[in-house]
């Protein structure tokens, strides 16, 4: 299985800033990687697929960007409501695997 | 707009076997490329993909899991079922239900609002 490292796991930082999470995936796998927000007691709610792709109804202050084996997560200015933990997906092959996650808080 | 909701037991014995729902609306799991999975998150830890099931009755599971885990459709009814046996305390989790759509078959855009279920003699 393809596993995916992402860093940190944690981050601390305050409103405004712009923040970068970084996915590393144990092989290559082109850009077929997916990123996912997830609030509290909530669902994953879907971002960004084929890397650097958004999903529609994202703001646009989230992008990523990527290939291969290492991949970026950035949101260029941060809201109150980007305040969850980030997820990254690999959809090149089965079996789907997730990263372990990254947490992002409140400097 | 595409809705998923998730139903079952919130506690099960260790030994028995989980049996969920995913009772879904605004797709057909008969369209050509959709799928539906599962994907469960213990407390506190990552998302961890469970089984796929597609519209031609495909069906993928976690290497690790697949000897446990049984998926299928029932398209009239707008439902896929997952059964897990052998439940271990391990296994208490959130589970959730997700569609996939044709042209990003491994990616879940649309997901239920997740059930947790609780493994404890």
């Amino acid at each position: 299985a393809i596993q995916m490292t992402q860093s940190p796991s944690s981050l601390s930082a305050s409103v405004g800033d712009r923040v970068t999470i970084t996915c590393r995936a144990s092989q290559g796998i082109r850009n077929d990687l997916g990123w996912y927000q997830q609030k509290p007691g909530k669902a994953p709610k879907f971002l960004i697929y084929a890397a650097s792709s958004l999903q529609s109804g994202v703001p646009s202050r989230f992008s990523g960007s990527g290939s291969g084996t290492d991949f970026t997560l950035t949101i260029s200015s941060l809201q109150p409501e980007d305040f969850a933990t980030y997820y990254c997906l690999q959809d090149y092959n089965y079996p789907i695997t997730f990263g372990q996650g990254t947490r992002l808080e409140i400097k | 707009q595409i809705t998923l909701k998730e139903s079952g037991p919130t506690l099960v014995k260790p030994t028995q076997t989980l049996t969920l729902t995913c009772t879904f609306s605004g797709f057909s799991l008969s369209t050509g490329g959709v799928g539906v999975g599962w994907i469960r998150q213990p407390p506190g830890k990552a998302l961890e993909w469970l089984a796929l099931i597609y519209w031609n009755d495909d069906k993928r599971y976690s290497p690790s899991l697949k000897s446990r885990l049984t998926i299928t459709k029932d398209t009239s009814k707008n439902q896929v079922v997952l059964t897990m046996t052998n439940m271990d305390p391990v296994d208490t989790a959130t589970y959730y239900c997700a569609h996939s759509n044709e042209q990003l078959p491994k990616v879940f855009d649309y997901w239920g609002q997740g059930t947790l279920v609780t493994v404890s003699s």
